[in-house]
């Protein structure tokens, strides 16, 4: 079946612009998770949604990450007034339950360069 | 910052095991030893997890110490589609995947 997609592959944008980055997870997963991976490092945790509500959002580094999910399936990781240091790999990774002890499925990312 | 430490780098000949260890000396006794894998350009991948027992499954073998302090990741015969950075990763029910830096394994010719 169909895995985590994530759009678009690449996102080029300038500092001080607004992106939007798409994450559909496998279809029925309940749980999802925004990671960001910056070059030679692991995935950094940013948030996690348990249905269409932010269960825990304590990863996301200031008030310009901003998350949705408002169905419950498609999630937008929106953010404003971009800075270089935003420049990245955003991962999404989904799973059938709440984390702790389940697989986490993740798409291929999308990288995000501010120019 | 990651419970695990992990040796950043291993080669391995193909065709060879390949054995990669992680020490977790502080693991809890509800955490979960986890293992992926990142091969270069996709999103990680799950291998296997354990939490006292040895466990095995098609892709390879996890080990873990009685004293839970450690464990290795064993991948029988390894092929270059192998190469790739593998994260131990120790978790309990209600926290966060936290990723090291990972082991950088290369299966060599």
């Amino acid at each position: 079946g169909a895995g985590v997609s994530q759009t678009p592959s690449n996102k080029v944008t300038e500092k001080g612009k607004y992106v939007e980055l798409r994450c559909d997870p496998i279809s029925g997963h309940t749980a999802l998770y925004w990671y960001r991976q910056s070059l030679g490092q692991g995935p950094e945790f940013l948030i996690y949604f348990q249905g269409t509500g932010a269960a825990d959002d304590s990863g996301l580094p200031n008030d310009r990450f901003f998350a949705v999910r408002p169905e419950g399936s498609v999630s937008t990781l929106k953010i404003q007034r971009t800075e270089r240091g935003d420049s990245a790999v955003y991962l999404c990774a989904s799973s059938s339950t709440s984390w702790g002890y389940n697989e986490q499925f993740f798409g291929p990312g999308t990288r995000l360069t501010v120019l | 910052d990651a419970k695990t430490t992990q040796p950043p780098s291993m080669d391995c000949a193909e065709g060879r095991a390949a054995n990669l260890p992680c020490n977790h000396s502080t693991i809890s006794g509800n955490e979960y030893v986890y293992w992926y894998r990142q091969i270069h350009s996709q999103g990680p991948q799950y291998i296997i997890h354990g939490l006292k027992n040895n466990e095995t499954n098609e892709m390879a073998s996890l080990i873990i110490t009685e004293d839970r302090k450690s464990s290795t990741l064993i991948l029988p015969h390894a092929t270059l589609r192998d190469t790739a950075v593998y994260y131990c990763i120790v978790i309990s029910g209600g926290q966060n995947f936290v990723f090291g830096p990972g082991t950088r394994l290369s299966v060599l010719p």
